[in-house]
């Protein structure tokens, strides 16, 4: 069974401070995706990575994807109040039709 | 911009009675799947669905459960006889593609169901 660990699971950090967030697998994923979720509403996607080592940024968000497609990070850079909610992460194992998610990490970032 | 809706956004049911679930998934979108997510737990995969029939199940997807494409637009989740586990939101999404090629899944607001 393919799982996907991420860590930390909460964070509380003061508003200008940065983060990272981690996603972690034995498994080899074909692409795995970074999703934000809101309270009472559907998961949105942030970004996909699909290529060993390959780095996305957006606006203060960093992705990377590991060499061996088995683990990525969300770096966030002066962390503002509005980036508060639920980070899930997802893979997409290539050989099967669904995604499989993290267990989240629940980020509040005070003013 | 399109968009997957859910109906309803919530519903309270007694246990032991049967619910649908409705999704409509993006007009253009081959792949439909349901994920549910008990309050505070991750979100896991229940089935996917593709030309008309079930693709992939998890082992939550039991026999109490069904999922039907009952005339090309709607996309539906059936439990026959309710449990107070099934209490959880239920996401519907869609893609347009399901291996090979990666696709955004597009996932819905989602339905709140509460069995009492």
């Amino acid at each position: 069974t393919q799982l996907l660990e991420q860590s930390p699971q909460f964070l509380s950090i003061q508003e200008g401070e940065n983060l990272t967030v981690y996603c972690n697998s034995s498994s080899v994923f074909s692409s795995l995706q970074w999703y934000r979720q809101e309270p009472g509403e559907g998961p949105v996607l942030l970004v996909t990575v699909v290529t060993g080592g390959e780095v996305k940024k957006l606006k203060r968000l960093t992705f990377q994807f590991g060499d061996a497609r088995k683990d990525s990070s969300l770096h966030i850079t002066a962390a503002q109040p509005g980036d508060t909610g639920l980070y899930l992460c997802a893979g997409d194992p290539g050989s099967s039709y669904k995604l499989i998610f993290g267990s989240g990490t629940r980020l509040l970032v005070r003013p | 911009e399109p968009e997957v809706t859910q109906t309803p956004s919530h519903q309270v049911t007694q246990m032991g009675q049967e619910v649908i679930l409705r999704c409509v998934p993006i007009s253009n979108h081959l792949y439909f799947y349901w994920y549910r997510q008990i309050l505070g737990q991750k979100v896991e995969f229940l089935v996917s669905f593709y030309n008309n029939e079930i693709s992939e199940k998890s082992e939550i997807f039991d026999d109490q459960f069904s999922v039907e494409r009952p005339d090309g637009s709607n996309f539906t989740l059936k439990i026959r006889s309710t449990k107070l586990e099934d209490s959880a939101m239920y996401f519907c999404a869609s893609r347009e593609t399901g291996t090979g090629v990666w696709t955004e899944a597009f996932f819905g607001q989602g339905t709140r169901l509460t069995v009492v």
